[in-house]
């Protein structure tokens, strides 16, 4: 199916350990985002990327790593999960149809035990 | 200073009402605002787009922008219970990122 796809939906884990969650799309736009979403504090920016083999740290990127060896995937690592990411990570893609409109995925919930 | 405002509600209306939804921002130099819709457990998805001055009107929903004021509305007429979830305001920022406010939460009452 085209679109943007997510997973896992749900995870849960425990402190310490490594997470890897996947963004994968079928549009090949050049742009893919990483936000987190916590109650209160909206959607915040952890990693982007303008290309393959090119990303950027956005406003909140301490404690994961992104890579985008292929257009169409962008996955993002925790290398070794605290508590305070606990959170909602929802993956987008720039549509290109505008500048800056975003599409975002279903989104992962995570929960670090 | 957040760099994106929104108050984060709840604004509760009436069914049939006007909602009035408020944003402002920091950089000067934006460019490009955005409204999303986000349902509850669901993804943002954007409903409205503004990128000059003045009124955007696309069927009941308006967006405003007065650059001079830093200030980004939204309006929704004719207010359905369908349009009760979070609305965030999206502000473009330097290296083609979009800065979120943290959400007005709508509630339409029937």
């Amino acid at each position: 199916d085209a679109g943007i796809t997510q997973s896992p939906r749900y995870k849960i884990t425990e402190t310490g350990r490594q997470v890897t969650l996947m963004c994968h799309q079928t549009w090949s736009h050049s742009y893919m985002f990483w936000y987190r979403q916590d109650l209160g504090h909206g959607l915040r920016l952890i990693y982007y990327s303008a290309a393959a083999d090119i990303t950027d740290k956005g406003e909140v990127p301490d404690g994961y790593v992104v890579s985008r060896s292929k257009t169409e995937n962008f996955p993002l690592t925790l290398e070794s999960a605290t508590r305070s990411q606990t959170s909602v990570y929802f993956c987008a893609t720039q549509s290109g149809v505008g500048a800056n409109v975003l599409t975002f995925g279903a989104g992962s919930r995570l929960t670090v035990l | 200073q957040k760099e994106v405002e929104q108050n984060s509600g709840p604004l509760s209306v009436p069914e049939g009402a006007i909602a009035s939804l408020n944003c402002t921002y920091s950089d000067r130099g934006s460019q490009s605002f955005f409204w999303y819709r986000q349902y509850s457990g669901k993804s943002p998805e954007l409903i409205m787009s503004i990128y000059s001055n003045g009124d955007k009107e696309d069927g009941r929903f308006t967006a405003q922008l007065n650059k001079a004021s830093q200030y980004v509305s939204l309006l929704i007429r004719d207010s359905q219970p369908s349009d009760s979830a979070t609305y965030l305001c999206a502000v473009n920022a330097r290296g083609n990122k979009l800065v979120f406010g943290a959400g007005t939460i709508l509630r339409v009452k029937s």
